[in-house]
């Protein structure tokens, strides 16, 4: 089956640290590719996302790159601020019989950024 | 614009209880619909998807069901609670367009413990 392996947290980092947080996953076909964050007390939100091999997604100083080869997706921001402390999950999609995209997601990485 | 609701917020029942939690969207007609739990330490778990009224797939077995009686109606049941269902559930849509491309978007979730 689908499944995906997130490097296990929490992360702390200094602010302006480089982040990298390890993704990589094991999927039938060719999936898409998702970073879902959770802010504090706020809900599940789409990062970025890529749909096909060395696609790469980015947003708010982030970037994954789609590597099928190694199939992983690694995220990473050249510098980090406070306010990227946050939830961050890896997912992959594949689409159901019914047409419908199906997200299996990984444990989720906890990261604090500090001052 | 879409808005997804979700409630209630929290919610503690005991062993043996009946369970209902319901999820509706606004903004939209015909979404796909969506049930994960997060458990604590893991990831996201998909329970139930919909792609239209009355039309329900179970991921996983399990102790719980799900129903769609209106279109963007979502409600997950049970009929008597385990320990095991405690967790946060969050409801999910994205547009009715087949693709593994689609963002899933996130309701604020339902803190669910069973003691």
């Amino acid at each position: 089956g689908n499944s995906v392996t997130q490097m296990e947290g929490p992360v702390t980092l200094s602010e302006e640290a480089f982040l990298t947080i390890n993704c990589t996953y094991t999927a039938t076909g060719y999936p898409s590719l998702f970073w879902y964050v959770q802010y504090p007390g706020e809900g599940l939100q789409l990062l970025l996302k890529a749909t096909k091999a060395d696609d790469k997604g980015s947003n708010k100083g982030f970037e994954a790159t789609y590597r099928k080869e190694t199939t992983s997706f690694h995220l990473e921001k050249g510098s980090v601020q406070v306010s990227d402390s946050a939830v961050y999950f890896c997912a992959l999609s594949t689409i159901s019989n019914f047409g419908n995209e199906k997200l299996t997601f990984g444990t989720g990485t906890r990261l604090t950024i500090i001052p | 614009s879409q808005t997804i609701h979700q409630w209630p917020a929290t919610l503690v029942q005991p062993v043996g209880s009946p369970l209902s939690l319901e999820c509706t969207v606004e903004g939209t007609s015909n979404p796909n619909l969506y049930w994960y739990r997060q458990a604590a330490g893991r990831g996201l778990q998909l329970l139930f998807y919909s792609v239209g009224i009355g039309q329900i797939s179970s991921e996983v077995p399990q102790n719980l069901s799900a129903s769609r009686p209106q279109d963007r109606q979502f409600i997950l049941s049970s009929k008597k609670l385990l320990l095991s269902d405690s967790g946060f559930y969050l409801c999910a849509w994205s547009v009715n367009i087949p693709s593994s491309y689609n963002e899933q978007f996130f309701g604020p979730g339902t803190r669910l413990t069973v003691l």
